[in-house]
């Protein structure tokens, strides 16, 4: 079974704070993504990576960065927290090529930034 | 661009009921359609998808059919049990060289009560 792990199911920072989220998997996944979900939004992409060391908006990237060193790992980094960030954090992880491949998520981490 | 729209929840039944969440999406060419799961407290599960025109997905007793024609991918399961209770989300994918990004709609809460 594919397993994908957030390195916190809850988070707490106050408004300025540097705060990371990890996100690691154990598939050997090419492509890892990270997406906010919010009521009444569904979920919407951060960031995702397509490889080791790439990495590509999506479609709500202000406020958020990443980072890709190693495979197995994908963390997203909000260099200056605001309360407009709290929110549900998903990570997800997926096979590169076949269309057939899926996404499979982490359990996700809840932030709220004070 | 591309966009999915479901109905908006909770979906409220009672055990063994026949459920429907409708979703329809808006896109060109031949985008994948998704349903996934999220149970309280988890992250997201794959429930069945289809990848192209009138392909039927089907898992667990929920089916969809891909009607290109009403661009429709609407979630059905003929007796929906306790365990059923969840949010449901639809997704369209759309395959690029390497990765994949999904486009999710707004998630419909189901609670099935005995």
């Amino acid at each position: 079974d594919v397993k994908v792990t957030q390195s916190s199911r809850y988070l707490v920072k106050r408004t300025g704070e540097k705060v990371f989220l990890e996100c690691v998997q154990d598939m050997d996944h090419e492509n890892m993504f990270w997406y906010r979900q919010d009521p009444g939004l569904g979920l919407r992409l951060i960031y995702f990576s397509y490889d080791v060391k790439m990495k590509e908006k999506g479609d709500i990237p202000e406020g958020y960065s990443v980072s890709r060193e190693k495979k197995e790992r994908f963390s997203l980094i909000l260099e200056s927290a605001s309360t407009n960030q709290t929110s549900m954090y998903l990570c997800a992880s997926r096979a590169g090529g076949a269309s057939t491949d899926t996404q499979y998520f982490g359990p996700g981490t809840r932030l709220t930034v004070l | 661009g591309d966009s999915v729209t479901q109905m908006e929840g909770p979906v409220t039944l009672s055990e063994e009921a026949f459920l429907t969440i409708n979703c329809t999406y808006t896109a060109t060419g031949y985008p994948s359609l998704f349903w996934y799961v999220q149970y309280p407290g988890e992250g997201l599960q794959l429930l069945l998808k289809a990848t192209k025109a009138d392909d039927k997905g089907s898992n667990k007793g929920f089916e969809a059919t891909y009607r290109k024609e009403t661009t429709s991918f609407h979630l059905e399961k003929g007796s929906v049990q306790v365990s059923d209770s969840a949010v449901y989300f639809c997704a369209l994918g759309r395959e690029y060289t390497g990765f994949q990004k999904l486009v999710f709609g707004t998630g419909t809460r189901l609670l099935v009560s005995p």
